[in-house]
């Protein structure tokens, strides 16, 4: 079974710029997180999904978006890219919206130049 | 708000030593603690998840406890091996909000 998929692996992108990036979960898993890890910390919660609706969001900036789509993948949007931007974004997926195991995808890694 | 803790930062030990990390949390109102395993520059492989009304999960050498009253879980994994090599995160969802709050992690090497 596939788990946790993420595209693209790696981008590099200018400052101001938008970036978008995607997570297909595992099949049969409704609900999908996002998390940003800079080096050296741990992931840090920027949204969750939940039958296509926004169910939590961290203290990111409104420069954060995302959404849930039929199919359950999802895509988060960041705009006016920062240099603090670069980071790994890490998608996430559990069946349920709060007792179930998170399962990860590879994460995305973005280079803000 | 929900903060969470790991001591070690970064953990040596030779191979064949049983191992503890620990992970403490603020907030004792939680669903539940995941423990996760990161290899470089990669994403998080789940390795246990405890729910909020269970003491412990096993599985093969690793062995998760949860005193949730206290805020406190440990990992314990016995007979460590150099592929035990990597960053260890632990995880809590707390009962008031959604999201999982991470610990900053503990690198842990396991020298041959």
């Amino acid at each position: 079974d596939a788990g946790v998929t993420q595209s693209p692996t790696h981008l590099i992108k200018t400052r101001g710029q938008h970036v978008t990036l995607r997570c297909s979960p595992i099949s049969g898993h409704k609900s999908v997180s996002w998390y940003q890890q800079v080096l050296g910390q741990g992931p840090q919660f920027i949204f969750q999904y939940y039958e296509k609706e926004e169910r939590g969001r961290g203290n990111f900036p409104d420069r954060f978006s995302a959404r849930q789509f039929p199919n359950y993948s999802s895509e988060l949007n960041v705009n006016a890219l920062l240099l603090g931007d670069s980071a790994l974004y890490l998608c996430a997926s559990s069946f349920s919206r709060s007792t179930g195991e998170l399962f990860f995808g590879e994460g995305s890694r973005l280079t803000v130049l | 708000k929900q903060e969470v803790t790991q001591i070690p930062a970064a953990l040596s030990v030779p191979e064949g030593e049983n191992l503890v990390l620990n992970c403490s949390f603020t907030d004792s109102a939680i669903y539940n603690l995941q423990w996760f395993r990161q290899d470089p520059g990669k994403g998080l492989t789940s390795l246990l998840l405890i729910q909020s009304s269970q003491r412990e999960q096993t599985s093969g050498r690793l062995n998760a406890s949860l005193d949730k009253s206290s805020g406190r879980s440990t990992l314990y994994i016995a007979a460590s091996q150099p592929g035990d090599s990597a960053t260890y995160l632990c995880a809590v969802r707390s009962s008031n909000n959604n999201d999982m709050r991470f610990g900053a992690g503990t690198r842990l090497t396991v020298k041959p």
